[in-house]
């Protein structure tokens, strides 16, 4: 089982560019997530999908969109990239408490 | 008030001892509590979960809940430097319900554990 994968690894965009991060799952989880981390700020949700075909906003959701395309996998979207959303982001997923962690996405916007 | 607060730490603890980490959170209706531990660069990792009150033991790492006191502890016993890392209190603040597995993380606190 590769548990929680994530793509692509390191991304470095311009200001106003838009792309797509990637999670997938194999575990059978129910519910996914997207987290950013950012030095001082611990773990803050951007937006998690409880099952598939439902999507809700978290603690900090705005720049972003999700789609969640099947069970497997939960997709996060930045149309149109920002300074401010240089961080690190992980996708997890859990069924039902017990949430796993992708390795993570590191995002620099310039 | 923070919903989970943790001490920031560094806490450093010479390699052999005894390493308590500690955690309290502000809803009383929380049934589940988690710990990760994050190295540096890496994501969380899963390292023990408690639901009831007491104490859950897992090899050289315990869990201690209070839900009376609002508080949740980690003791990692005969610490070694490979425990250096950032460990993350994660809280489930509902029984259930629409909050699915949504967790309140913790800022976390910092180990060393020094030769």
């Amino acid at each position: 089982n590769a548990g929680v994968t994530q793509t692509p690894k390191f991304q470095v965009l311009k200001t106003g560019q838009s792309m797509t991060l990637q999670c997938a799952q194999d575990m059978n989880h129910n519910s996914m997530y997207w987290y950013r981390q950012d030095p001082g700020m611990g773990l803050r949700l951007i937006y998690y999908s409880a099952s598939e075909g439902t999507t809700d906003k978290g603690e900090v959701p705005n720049g972003y969109n999700v789609s969640r395309l099947n069970k497997r996998e939960f997709s996060l979207r930045l149309e149109s990239a920002a300074p401010s959303q240089t961080s690190v982001y992980f996708c997890a997923s859990s069924w039902p408490y017990e949430q796993y962690f992708g390795p993570g996405t590191r995002l620099t916007v310039t | 008030q923070k919903e989970v607060e943790q001490n920031s730490g560094p806490l450093s603890v010479p390699e052999g001892a005894i390493a308590s980490l500690n955690c309290t959170y502000s809803d009383r209706g929380s049934q589940s509590f988690f710990w990760y531990r994050q190295y540096s660069g890496k994501s969380p990792e899963l390292i023990m979960s408690i639901y009831s009150n007491g104490d859950k033991e897992d090899g050289r790492f315990t869990a201690q809940l209070n839900k009376a006191s609002q508080y949740v502890s980690l003791l990692i016993r005969d610490s070694q430097p490979s425990d250096s890392a950032t460990y993350l209190c994660a809280v489930n603040p509902s029984a259930g319900g629409t909050s699915y597995g949504k967790l309140t993380f913790g800022q976390g606190t910092i180990l060393t554990v020094h030769p």
